[in-house]
């Protein structure tokens, strides 16, 4: 069974510097792994998405990369801002007894302060 | 216009109760789910139904049904409320059967049992 672990469960930085989150997942053979942002009440924004073939994806100031044989990913944000602040996600998508399933960690939780 | 919408936004209800979620997508995706997140924040599937047909049902209990009247809608009826059911959930779609596909959530329906 596939498990997705994130370290750290909680950070805090100050503004402006750049920060990296992990993802660790038990089972190498994923179809794609996503990183999400949730804000406090709100759902799951979809950041990035990266397919098994791929090596890393790149959005704005966000960057991440996997590393499917070791099973490792990691999201960079760079010159992290107040408005970064907000819980972030990996999930893993992966085979299942039901055909497909996404497994998600359980988020790190990001403090930027002013 | 929001692309995944869930109604109603928080729904307190006493034990035994029967209640209903409705979740409405306009992305013409093919495949909806829907996830539940307990108190410590662990995203878990519960269900997904492709083009109105279930394909995963995850070790939920039968009290739990997902009703997909079209392929842009997807309700979750909960019989026999119990206190363990407090959580939110997340309605969410994907393109078609996710496997490369990145998920739009909705914003969460916080159930509080009481």
């Amino acid at each position: 069974k596939q498990e997705v672990t994130q370290i750290p469960a909680a950070l805090s930085v100050p503004e402006g510097e750049n920060l990296v989150l992990n993802c660790s997942f038990t089972d190498s053979a994923i179809y794609n792994l996503q990183w999400f942002r949730q804000d406090p009440g709100k759902g799951l924004t979809s950041l990035l998405l990266i397919q098994s073939s791929q090596r890393e994806q790149t959005s704005g100031r966000l960057n991440a990369s996997l590393d499917k044989s070791s099973g490792r990913s990691t999201l960079y944000i760079a010159a992290s801002q107040p408005g970064d602040s907000a819980t972030y996600l990996c999930a893993v998508s992966s085979r299942s007894n039901s055909g497909y399933a996404l497994n998600f960690g359980k988020g790190t939780s990001l403090l930027v302060t002013p | 216009d929001t692309a995944v919408s869930q109604t109603p936004k928080y729904l307190v209800t006493q034990m035994g109760n029967d209640k209903s979620i409705k979740c409405e997508q306009n992305l013409g995706h093919d495949t909806m789910y829907w996830y539940k997140q307990d108190s410590k924040k662990f995203l878990k599937i519960m269900f997904s139904y492709n083009n109105k047909e279930l394909i995963i049902n995850e070790t939920v209990p039968n009290r739990f049904s997902p009703k997909s009247p079209d392929k842009a809608h997807l309700n979750l009826h909960i019989n026999s409320l119990e206190l363990g059911d407090s959580a939110v959930y997340f309605c969410a779609s994907s393109q078609d059967w996710g496997r490369g596909s990145p998920l739009h959530f909705g914003n969460g329906t916080r159930l509080t049992v009481t």
